[in-house]
């Protein structure tokens, strides 16, 4: 089956860094998404990753290793609108979007 | 760019009637539309994938007599709830991609609150 494993809740300070991980086990693998949701809202794209490594976009990158099944998400200088839920999505064979129930990260000052 | 936008934001209906969610790609052609819907402090569940002038494909679970779906248009595509009932009561978001270059990037409606008493 299809599954997607991130911690539920995260708290960390501001101005701090944080990680959230992310494994997974598709049927087939085109890239994996990373996406904000603020409580309420709709999600928002923040990165895409379908090679191995780092990708870096200001103070997020997020990695992915495909041969482990595993992602990780990286917020730097943590600012108290960082505080939402992050979604792990990777893309399977067909295109589809697998999505889990996000980790809920909160910010204390 | 790739903006999408949905109407209404959030609606109030009596139990038994039915309700029209709009989903519109307002600067880009839509090869195809996903439908989600996302109870309280869950993750979103795909309800179906719609490509312009074709059948909505179904996830498994999901009734297409009950949620009807057109994509008339590679700009447009509305969800209907036929016959609401309380238990529909939901967020509701769509999201459309180009599906065409390298990232499949989904682009997310700001989704649609619906509430049935």
């Amino acid at each position: 089956g299809q599954n997607i494993d991130q911690p539920t809740e995260m708290t960390a300070t501001e101005g701090a860094i944080v990680q959230i991980n992310c494994t997974y086990q598709t049927s087939g693998f085109n890239g994996l998404f990373w996406y904000q949701q603020h409580a309420g809202e709709a999600p928002t794209f923040l990165s895409y990753n379908v090679l191995d490594g780092l990708e870096e976009k200001g103070r997020f990158s997020s990695f992915l290793s495909r041969s482990k099944g595993y992602s990780y998400l990286l917020l730097k200088e943590l600012q108290m609108k960082d505080s939402a839920s992050y979604l792990c999505a990777p893309l399977d064979s067909n295109y589809q979007l697998i999505w889990g129930a996000g980790t809920k990260l909160i910010i204390k000052p | 760019g790739a903006v999408v936008s949905q109407h209404p934001s959030w609606v109030i209906c009596k139990s038994g009637t039915s309700v029209k969610i709009e989903c519109r790609s307002l600067d880009f052609q839509a090869t195809t539309m996903f439908w989600y819907r996302q109870f309280p402090k869950q993750s979103l569940m795909l309800m179906a994938t719609s490509n312009e002038g074709s059948k909505a494909t179904y996830e498994q679970g999901v009734e297409k007599d009950k949620f009807l779906i057109n994509h008339a248009s590679l700009t447009l595509s509305t969800l209907t709830v036929t016959s609401a009932h309380p238990e529909d009561s939901s967020f509701y978001i769509c999201s459309a991609t180009q599906g065409q270059g390298f990232t499949y990037e989904q682009y997310f409606g700001p989704g649609t609150r619906l509430t049935v008493t």
